[in-house]
């Protein structure tokens, strides 16, 4: 059974700082893997999906890596901004209908 | 971008009350819905899996009887929860994808509920 797990759990840091959230799968046989950024008390946001075959997907200051075989995958957050603040999830895709979901990272980036 | 949406947005409602939530998707077919739990602080627990027309399937330890889901249509899924007591307060989360994609599932923006 997939178990996708995330650290850290919660992070505070200063506007401007780059921070790096991690994700680590338990079962390295993945589709594609995705992250995404909830608000409280609201859905999901799609940030970033990376496919099996891809090492890393970048999208304005959000990059996020994939190493597979080691069953890892990190977002990385430039230039954090007050904005950023939000739950970050990371996603596993073991299949046709399979999304295991992460705890979450709960960051809050501060003025 | 695939636009998925949820009615209602939140419900409260008495214990021992059905309520159902609604799941659309604005503008593609959707093959296949998934009804997601999500607990505070807590990752999302697939529910089960809805694909059009047919019975869903349900993830282990889901009651099959209490949450009612149908697709009835290639736009539209509903969950049904019945007889609902306070240990069902909830966000519930609906995705949606489109046939023959492993591709990303796109997201509903969630219902929370709430049973006094």
């Amino acid at each position: 059974k997939q178990e996708v797990t995330q650290i850290p759990a919660a992070l505070s840091v200063p506007e401007g700082e780059n921070l790096v959230l991690n994700c680590s799968f338990t079962d390295s046989a993945i589709y594609n893997l995705q992250w995404f950024r909830q608000d409280p008390g609201k859905g999901l946001t799609s940030l970033l999906l990376i496919q099996s075959s891809q090492r890393e997907q970048t999208s304005g200051r959000l990059n996020a890596s994939l190493d597979k075989s080691s069953g890892r995958s990190t977002l990385y957050i430039a230039a954090s901004q007050p904005g950023d603040s939000a739950t970050y999830l990371c996603a596993v895709n073991s299949g046709y209908s399979t999304l295991t979901f992460g705890k979450g990272t709960m960051l809050l980036v501060s003025p | 971008g695939a636009v998925v949406s949820q009615h209602p947005s939140r419900v409260i409602c008495k214990s021992g009350t059905s309520v159902k939530i609604e799941c659309r998707s604005l503008d593609f077919q959707a093959t296949t819905m998934f009804w997601y739990r999500q607990f505070p602080k807590k990752s999302l627990m697939l529910m089960a899996t809805s694909n059009e027309g047919s019975k869903a399937t349900y993830e282990q330890g889901v009651e099959k009887d209490k949450f009612l889901i149908n697709h009835a249509s290639l736009t539209l899924s509903t969950l049904t929860v019945t007889s609902a007591h306070p240990e069902d307060s909830s966000f519930y989360i609906c995705s949606a994808r489109w046939a023959d994609s492993q591709e990303t599932q796109y997201f509903g923006p969630g219902t929370r509920l709430l049973v006094l």
